[in-house]
């Protein structure tokens, strides 16, 4: 079926500096979402974006993040500067369209370690 | 906002059994819900969505209840085997102002099958 990958699967930094994580979507997709999950809680929402467009965020996408796809490329999730409490799994996902039974295809997750 | 909760954390069953994890939620204007399994250092793979209409809904090895009254769904392994040993999440979709969905998960249940 439809895959999401993401690079890279593990990434360990010191804190303060930037880091970027990479997913690549499902080719015909057009609805892109990154979530966050610590160790032993919920997965929860951070930002979605469609057409060049961060279109909702949660109070955990923090000023110092930021989403973008540049020219349908990778869409990426930069941190800058991380902090100790950015270390957590991040889960990119995309969906086909916008709507209420929309499936979103989730990646493998990339765990980020600040130090 | 809406707050899912879901049981157990862990579950030990020997093949042959059943197990069930459940999943209760707050917005009882929630109407799609999702579950999805995920085996260690894999992507999130979807079992099943269910619209709200519809209580019981059969896949191949596997039932999920939804008890609206209650704001209540849960995922029934009949006969599980060692390959369903995973983590598993339940989502439930709510449409935001704006109209976009986001997905609210529970904090998952790692199922381990023992042979």
């Amino acid at each position: 079926g439809p895959k999401v990958l993401q690079i890279p699967s593990h990434q360990i930094i010191d804190m303060g500096q930037m880091v970027t994580l990479n997913c690549d979507p499902v080719s015909n997709h057009l609805y892109f979402y990154w979530y966050k999950q610590i160790l032993g809680q919920q997965m929860e929402f951070l930002v979605n974006f469609y057409n060049g467009k961060v279109m909702e965020k949660s109070k955990l996408f923090k000023d110092q993040f930021s989403v973008e796809r540049p020219d349908g490329s990778y869409f990426t999730l930069k941190i800058q500067p991380t902090a100790l409490e950015d270390s957590a799994v991040y889960f990119c996902a995309s969906s086909p369209r916008r709507g209420d039974y929309a499936e979103q295809f989730f990646g493998p997750g990339t765990r980020l370690t600040v130090l | 906002g809406e707050q899912v909760e879901q049981r157990p954390p862990h579950l030990s069953v020997r093949e042959g059994d059943s197990a069930v994890i459940t999943c209760t939620y707050t917005d009882p204007n929630s109407y799609y819900f999702f579950w999805y399994k995920q085996e260690p250092g894999a992507s999130l793979q979807l079992l099943m969505k269910v619209f709200s209409s519809t209580e019981i809904n059969e896949g191949q090895g596997f039932t999920v209840l939804l008890n609206k009254k209650d704001k209540r769904l849960s995922l029934n392994l009949t006969a599980a085997h060692p390959g369903d040993s995973a983590a598993y999440f339940c989502a439930v979709s709510a449409i935001c102002n704006t109209g976009y969905q986001n997905f609210y998960f529970g904090k998952g249940t790692s199922l381990t099958v023992i042979p």
